[in-house]
């Protein structure tokens, strides 16, 4: 069955530095997504992104947060100044037609701002 | 804005017991629903969605859930629990005009005693 992969499975990093976070889709799915869970609460949306460009994001995803596809196969996420409370599990998840179709998601990044 | 409440933080239950977990959301227009599952150390995966059509959709690993629309539910069913179905249970919800963003629940976690 087809995965979505993502990389690395968990990064230390320390405040203020910028960390990507990496994810593979599946190949013909065309949708992509981000989303975070901080320990012990709820999945969080961040970002949608199709042909190449964000389609939503929330009022989570500010300047700090990047998205990127950069060679057709990756699906990054960039933080560019990395705060205590960016510590999450972040998921990347992809759709072959939107939300409404259900994702594959990836096993998640647990990312820990120190 | 479109919010999902799900009525148990954690449920415990023994082998063969019946599950229902209640899930409400509220948002006045036309709706997607979905349950997605989180076992222990794994990554998130689809259930069961609704889109159109019969209120009673069936997922897999014999779950179930029904789509009541004059109460704004989509409780998840199963007759009898199994260990394995121990997990976190996540219902979420996509409003059709804003079809790429999935609301997720705050998630019920289920303990299946043997």
């Amino acid at each position: 069955e087809p995965e979505v992969t993502q990389t690395p499975s968990h990064q230390v990093t320390q405040m203020g530095q910028e960390v990507i976070l990496r994810c593979v889709p599946i190949s013909n799915h065309l949708y992509f997504y981000w989303y975070r869970q901080i320990l012990g609460q709820k999945v969080e949306f961040l970002v949608s992104f199709y042909n190449n460009e964000i389609s939503e994001k929330s009022e989570i995803f500010d300047d700090q947060f990047s998205v990127e596809r950069p060679d057709g196969s990756n699906f990054t996420l960039k933080i560019r100044s990395t705060k205590l409370e960016d510590s999450a599990m972040y998921f990347c998840a992809s759709s072959s037609g939107g939300s409404y179709y259900g994702y594959t998601f990836g096993s998640g990044t647990r990312l820990t701002v120190v | 804005a479109q919010s999902v409440s799900q009525h148990n933080h954690h449920v415990i239950l023994s082998e063969a017991a019946s599950l229902e977990l209640g899930c409400n959301y509220s948002y006045g227009g036309t709706v997607n629903l979905f349950w997605y599952v989180q076992y222990p150390g794994q990554h998130l995966q689809l259930l069961l969605k609704y889109f159109s059509g019969d209120p009673l959709v069936k997922g897999i690993k014999g779950f179930e859930a029904e789509f009541i629309k004059s109460k704004f539910s989509f409780n998840l069913r199963k007759p009898s629990v199994q260990w394995s179905d121990t997990a976190e249970y996540f219902c979420a919800v996509n409003a059709k005009t804003s079809y790429d963003k999935v609301i997720f629940g705050p998630g019920t976690s289920l303990s299946v005693i043997p």
